[in-house]
């Protein structure tokens, strides 16, 4: 299996632009969960999926932070308008069940002008 | 809420044997897992624990006491690339699909 994919990889942009993060799961995986990890606040949980269904997502910070999962087989967080304060390395996982063990794509690292 | 506490920093010799310590306050609690992240990389899952006692992956063990909420990782024979970042996470018996992070302990690992 290829693993979790998430894109870009990098992405700079400037301050009130909309940024959109992509991320593909491992198939067969009914849980999606999207991470954000600073130096200040270290990793946390911003929203997480079970079959598509956002089952928690007070972790998103603010109303400018919304996230989708159209399909078992990609979701999407979005930032709109964007701030130099949500700079940071957004990581998706998913798992096989509840409970089970989180698989991490490689991230992306989102840098806001 | 939750929260959860382990040291910030070890530092170690090659070949040695260290132990990382994570305490957590939870309203409820399923289980607690240990990831490694190496500068740069994203977490990978390397134990979990959700009964009490000892488990063990190869150099890796992991502890835990419910009662004294409270965990450990064990890392033996030292190596320089077990130099990473370790957190443990915790998951609530309440919404066990969860996982609330430590801030992690940064491993430095010497010749």
């Amino acid at each position: 299996d290829a693993g979790v994919i998430q894109s870009p990889r990098h992405e700079v942009t400037e301050m009130g632009q909309e940024v959109t993060l992509r991320c593909k799961p491992i198939s067969g995986h009914d849980y999606l969960f999207w991470y954000r990890q600073t130096m200040m606040r270290g990793l946390e949980l911003l929203i997480y999926f079970n079959n598509n269904v956002p089952i928690d997502d007070s972790g998103m910070p603010e109303d400018r932070f919304s996230a989708k999962m159209p399909n078992a087989s990609f979701s999407t967080l979005k930032i709109q308008p964007s701030e130099p304060r949500d700079s940071a390395v957004y990581f998706c996982a998913s798992s096989r069940s509840e409970g089970d063990t989180q698989y991490f794509g490689p991230g992306t690292r989102l840098t806001v002008l | 809420g939750q929260s959860l506490e382990q040291p910030s920093e070890v530092t170690a010799v090659e070949g040695a044997i260290v132990q990382i310590n994570c305490t957590y306050q939870t309203s409820g609690f399923y289980g607690l897992s240990w990831y490694q992240q190496h500068d740069g990389g994203a977490p990978t899952f390397l134990s979990y624990n959700g009964l009490d006692g000892l488990e063990e992956t190869g150099r890796f063990s992991s502890f835990l006491s419910r009662s004294d909420s409270y965990g450990y990782l064990l890392l033996q024979e030292l190596q320089m690339k077990d130099s990473a970042s370790y957190f443990c996470a915790v998951r609530e018996d309440t919404n066990a699909g969860k996982s609330t992070f430590g801030d992690g302990t940064t491993l430095t690992v010497k010749p």
